[in-house]
């Protein structure tokens, strides 16, 4: 099982360019998710998906889009890069939609805007 | 308010003895769950271990263990007999009731050295 898989692991962006932030996982988990960690800061979540065809904002939606198409994938897409999003960001993924359950992260992906 | 903190930015702890490590939250919801993760210098995030707010015992996983006081609002964890490979950062976060299920809300996290 390759678990929870992020591409790119590094990115460097300029201001204003648009990238997407890949996800994958092969556990079959209905809800996945993504958070941004900051220095000092923890995580945040920005994102999350119950399913395919179903996402909803985190803490930290702003300059964020996402869709979910298939179980599989939940992509993360910045649309205007700006330097505050420079960050260090997690996929993660687990299965059902207890709370109780443990979430699975990915390596994280880390962006540099510029 | 902050939901979930962790005053201690940085701990230092010679190797083999034992270490707490602070968390205490705020909720009103009866229903909660409390997880610690550890993040070593590498990067990933590893899920050490999860209280659920109406377990009657206090969760134990190998070294791990959560000292879980409901009505102080903590839930620190104690690290038993700590080795070298302990070193890294560590995570307490929390989901809140049914609404929040969905949401795992982290401290700022605690860095830990372990000195030989």
């Amino acid at each position: 099982n390759a678990g929870v898989t992020q591409t790119p692991k590094f990115q460097v962006l300029k201001t204003g360019q648009s990238m997407t932030l890949q996800c994958a996982q092969d556990m079959n988990h209905e809800y996945m998710s993504w958070y941004r960690q900051d220095p000092g800061m923890g995580l945040r979540l920005i994102h999350y998906s119950v399913g395919a065809g179903i996402t909803d904002q985190g803490e930290v939606p702003n300059g964020y889009n996402v869709s979910r198409s298939t179980t599989e994938d939940f992509p993360l897409r910045l649309l205007s890069a700006a330097p505050s999003q420079t960050s260090v960001y997690f996929c993660a993924s687990r299965y059902g939609l207890s709370g109780a359950n443990v979430l699975t992260f990915g390596a994280g992906s880390r962006l540099t805007v510029l | 308010a902050q939901k979930i903190t962790q005053t201690q930015p940085g701990m230092f702890v010679q190797e083999k003895e034992a270490v707490t490590l602070d968390c205490t939250y705020d909720t009103s919801d009866p229903s909660y769950g409390l997880f610690w993760y550890k993040q070593p210098s590498s990067g990933e995030m590893i899920f050490l271990i999860y209280q659920g707010s109406y377990d009657q015992q206090n969760a134990t996983e190998g070294r791990y263990s959560l000292n879980f006081q409901k009505a102080r609002k903590s839930a620190n964890l104690v690290i038993s007999a700590s080795q070298l490979g302990d070193s890294a950062m560590y995570f307490c976060a929390m989901r809140e009731g049914i609404q929040g299920a969905q949401k795992l809300v982290f401290g700022q996290g605690t860095r830990l050295t372990i000195n030989p």
